[in-house]
């Protein structure tokens, strides 16, 4: 069975662009969630989507936004992009609308603002 | 705000030996805690999960919960060189947030 996939892989861009990063969850769960980690910290939580609608929001500014689509995959959207959002990005998938339950993360993606 | 705890390490033990990762959390109304594996530049792979006082054990892996003394902790037995990893945990569930909190991990090694 295939796992949470995240694409791209790796991704290169300067201050003040805008990027997209794309997940698509287990098959079956409906939960996907967003995180950042940067270099010797934890994941920290950005957004929660449960069938299509948010259900959490972390600590983060405007500038990040994501959506889920109908089959269940997920897009982050970060604007203005600054340095500081250089980071490994996330995607998390369960079969539960409550994270409570354990999820099942993606491979990340990479991304560096120059 | 809530806080998950954990020393960074390095935590170094010998090949077969027993390594205790340890974990505290400030919200003492945190219901669900998770042990995460990561190797450098890989994602998280979860371990184990707990949700009750005491041991839960799978394989090699043993997690325990103490939720009087707002700590969790992971038990390795015969610690392997493959084990080498950083080890996260995460705690969710207080105050009605169902938002995980994840410390910042502590780096094994095992070295033969």
């Amino acid at each position: 069975d295939a796992g949470v996939t995240q694409s791209p892989t790796h991704l290169i861009k300067t201050r003040g662009q805008h990027v997209t990063l794309r997940c698509s969850p287990i098959s079956g769960h409906k939960s996907v969630s967003w995180y950042q980690q940067v270099l010797g910290q934890g994941p920290q939580f950005i957004f929660q989507y449960y069938e299509k609608e948010e259900r959490g929001r972390g600590n983060f500014p405007d500038r990040f936004s994501a959506r889920q689509f109908p089959n269940y995959s997920s897009e982050l959207n970060v604007n203005a992009l600054l340095l500081g959002d250089s980071a490994l990005y996330l995607c998390a998938s369960s079969p539960k609308r409550e994270l409570l339950y354990e999820q099942f993360f993606g491979p990340g993606t990479r991304l560096t603002v120059l | 705000q809530k806080e998950v705890e954990q020393n960074s390490g390095p935590l170094s033990v010998p090949e077969g030996a027993i390594a205790s990762l340890n974990c505290t959390y400030s919200d003492r109304g945190s219901q669900s805690f998770f042990w995460y594996r990561q190797y450098s530049g890989k994602s998280p792979e979860l371990i184990m999960f707990i949700y009750s006082n005491g041991d839960k054990e799978d394989g090699r892996f043993t997690a325990q919960l103490n939720k009087a003394s707002q700590y969790v902790s992971l038990l390795i037995r015969d610690s392997q060189p493959s084990d080498s990893a950083t080890y996260l945990c995460a705690v969710n569930g207080g105050r009605g947030s169902y938002i995980p909190t994840f410390g910042r991990g502590t780096s094994l090694i095992v070295h033969p």
